[in-house]
């Protein structure tokens, strides 16, 4: 079956230390993105990429960073400057042929702590 | 003015009521909409998306309104199951990037 995969489910980490979150998917969709939800609060976007080799930058980016080398794959690097990087991370994708109408798939989270 | 609104509640229902969520967007041009359906802790998963005419599936129903910019979710006959957060998703126009904007979502709770 055809879909999005995070791992891990749940990371833990120590402050000051860099931790790259996985996602892959299977859908053969052309574009990816990476969303940030705080507890209670609705979802940000903080980096999305439509093709291999290239990315934008979403609304909250500062301390994140990203690559898309395959277009499967589009892993999420949190760095040490990311000030607050405990939340729940969401990767999605989608197709772009008729995008009006396409939504998005998500992948089921990682849940990341820093302490 | 946010470019999604919705009101977060939580509506609490008893079971077998219909509820009715709205979801506003400040731009007119926007070409689709979507609902989303979120348990505590999951991500979100599709429910619907709007056509211009409108659409049901089974007890849930989207209505689009262009002129008051709009969207909205009925569901009937609530179930418990039903209890989560609905987002709103609108895509913006001109948005082939799919920089899909989500509302902050609004929370239902059905009680026995």
């Amino acid at each position: 079956d055809g879909g999005i995969t995070q791992s891990p489910k749940y990371l833990f980490r120590k402050e000051g230390q860099n931790v790259t979150l996985s996602c892959e998917q299977n859908l053969n969709h052309d574009a990816m993105y990476w969303y940030r939800q705080d507890p209670g609060q609705g979802l940000r976007l903080i980096y999305y990429s439509q093709i291999v080799n290239d990315f934008q930058k979403g609304d909250i980016a500062e301390g994140y960073s990203v690559s898309r080398e395959k277009k499967e794959s589009f892993p999420l690097t949190v760095t040490s400057a990311q000030k607050n990087p405990t939340a729940f991370y969401l990767c999605a994708s989608r197709r772009l042929l008729r995008a009006y109408n396409s939504p998005l798939h998500f992948g089921n989270g990682t849940r990341l702590t820093v302490t | 003015r946010k470019e999604v609104e919705q009101d977060p509640g939580p509506f609490n229902v008893p079971e077998g009521a219909t509820v009715a969520f709205n979801c506003t967007y400040s731009n007119s041009a926007s070409q689709s909409f979507f609902w989303y359906r979120q348990d505590c802790r999951k991500e979100p998963k599709l429910l619907m998306s709007v056509y211009s005419s409108g659409n049901e599936d089974g007890r849930f129903t989207a209505q689009l309104n262009r002129a008051s910019q709009y969207i909205s979710l009925l569901i009937r006959d609530s179930k418990l199951s039903d209890s989560a957060t609905y987002l709103c998703v609108v895509n913006p126009a001109g948005s082939n990037t799919g920089k899909l904007i989500f509302g902050q979502g609004t929370t239902l709770q059905v009680k026995p």
